[in-house]
């Protein structure tokens, strides 16, 4: 399959500072990555939908000044946990959407990356 | 409601048994279904891929989808211990944007 890679794996910062995690598609281009946010023993729940080049769109009730996504490239996506808060300690996934390549644009998964605010 | 139930379990069984996971849905118009294995810290590692109604076999893995009852099915033969972990069902609908709607994932233990 193809290969997601997200860094860092794990990250602990202060309460008030900026946190930036990067998704990579190391062998495909990805025009339209997602990120998510995991509770330990819950479901993904989707943050934003990211498309090269543009604004990212993100879901209902998450705040787009605290969680700053750019889609620069067709391979890379960040997104930027800022003024962070022990609240915003969670697991952090991103996906990206392949194009020509598996059956029909199949969406893969980086490994995720765990945020902790102190 | 939600669009997509997925008994969260926790189930287990032995080595060897057959496991079978399921989800309901209730927006008819999705068309791709997905499980996905996820170990414990872990992102998801898509498992099966199927479009629109039918099954398909993998190894050790079938998926089977129901578009009539709105019903889909991940069965696992001759589970192992290295099948632990928490599957989640996903679909989308047709279109370019193609997001996921998730279940709530069920936690699988397979007892050596």
């Amino acid at each position: 399959g193809a290969v997601v890679s997200q860094h860092p794996s794990w990250v602990i910062c202060k309460s008030g500072t900026s946190v930036k995690i990067e998704c990579r598609s190391l062998d495909f281009q990805a025009t339209t990555m997602f990120w998510y946010r995991q509770f330990p023993k819950q479901s993904l729940m989707l943050m934003a939908t990211s498309n090269e080049g543009s604004k990212a769109t993100y879901e209902q009730g998450v705040e787009k000044d605290k969680f700053l996504i750019n889609h620069a490239s067709l391979t890379l996506s960040t997104l930027t946990v800022t003024s962070a808060h022990p609240e915003d300690s969670s697991f952090y996934i991103c996906s990206a959407r392949t194009i020509n390549r598996g059956p029909g644009n199949t969406i893969y998964f980086g490994e995720g990356s765990w945020l902790t605010v102190v | 409601q939600k669009e997509v139930e997925q008994d969260p379990g926790p189930l287990s069984v032995p080595e060897g048994a057959i496991v079978s996971l399921n989800c309901t849905y209730s927006n008819s118009a999705f068309q791709y279904f997905m499980w996905y294995r996820q170990y414990s810290r872990k992102g998801p590692e898509l498992l099966m891929y199927t479009y629109s109604s039918g099954n398909k076999e993998d190894g050790r893995f079938t998926a089977q989808v129901d578009k009539s009852s709105k019903y889909i099915s991940l069965f696992i033969r001759d589970s192992q211990p290295s099948d632990s972990a928490t599957y989640l069902c996903a679909m989308s609908l047709p279109g370019s944007a193609r997001q996921l709607t998730f279940g709530s994932g069920t936690q699988l233990t397979v007892l050596p």
